[in-house]
């Protein structure tokens, strides 16, 4: 079993749409990411969490540690939104800033 | 922001040739960054750690032979793919923390295809 799993692996909404994407991982973590990776390969770092509740734009990222678990939601989807939505960890026993990954979800937004 | 700039963002090469790929800090010092590699449709997988001024740490599998990592200043890391074959063909991409703390932000470059003929 994946230590970070990601559901949906793939989601398909018309644009408007509310998107919401899940993270469960199963290991004690000091930080959690969301990337988003663009269909030519960049990745951008959307957001940091070890707590709560953060917001950006049309974008909400939350993480409940008690639970393991942490949801990125999209509000008002565009099709710009389409990518690759990758939840990673820094898990407490691993040295430095290093990462697992989960396996990632790709939605598509429809115009 | 702070920048990660990756190049070059393509490459096709000959097998049994080498290929050196570049990641830059461009706005800060990165005294760790760290080298992923993606085959389509799946996830990143961490090859190694390099850090500035020492060897770089290798995840298990990886040939530290034939990915060869330089970190000579704490603005950039190199990865070499030496004696490339057609399964070296893949997506590589860098990241760097902007702090020396934990929990600082990363950031990503753009990514190096590889592919191998």
């Amino acid at each position: 079993k994946n230590e970070v799993e990601q559901s949906p692996q793939n989601l398909t909404a018309q644009e408007g749409e509310f998107i919401t994407i899940n993270c469960s991982y199963s290991v004690g973590i000091s930080a959690l990411h969301w990337l988003q990776q663009h269909p030519g390969g960049g990745i951008v770092s959307l957001f940091m969490l070890s707590s709560g509740k953060k917001k950006h734009g049309r974008l909400i990222a939350t993480i409940n540690i008690q639970e393991k678990h942490s949801s990125l939601h999209i509000t008002a989807s565009h099709p710009r939104d389409s990518a690759v939505y990758i939840c990673a960890v820094r898990l407490i026993k691993a040295a430095g800033n290093k990462l697992t990954f989960g396996g990632g979800t790709r939605v598509l937004v429809k115009p | 922001g702070a920048v990660v700039s990756q190049h070059p963002s393509w490459v096709i090469c000959k097998s049994g040739t080498s290929v050196k790929i570049e990641c830059r800090s461009l706005d800060f010092q990165a005294t760790t960054m760290f080298w992923y590699r993606q085959f389509p449709k799946q996830s990143l997988m961490l090859m190694a750690t390099s850090n500035e001024g020492s060897k770089a740490t290798y995840e298990q599998g990886v040939e530290k032979d034939k990915f060869l990592i330089n970190h000579a200043s704490l603005t950039l890391s190199t990865l070499t793919v030496t004696s490339a074959h057609p399964e070296d063909s893949s997506f590589y991409i860098c990241s760097a923390a902007t702090g020396g703390i934990n929990n600082s932000p990363l950031h990503f470059g753009n990514g190096t295809r590889l592919t191998v003929t």
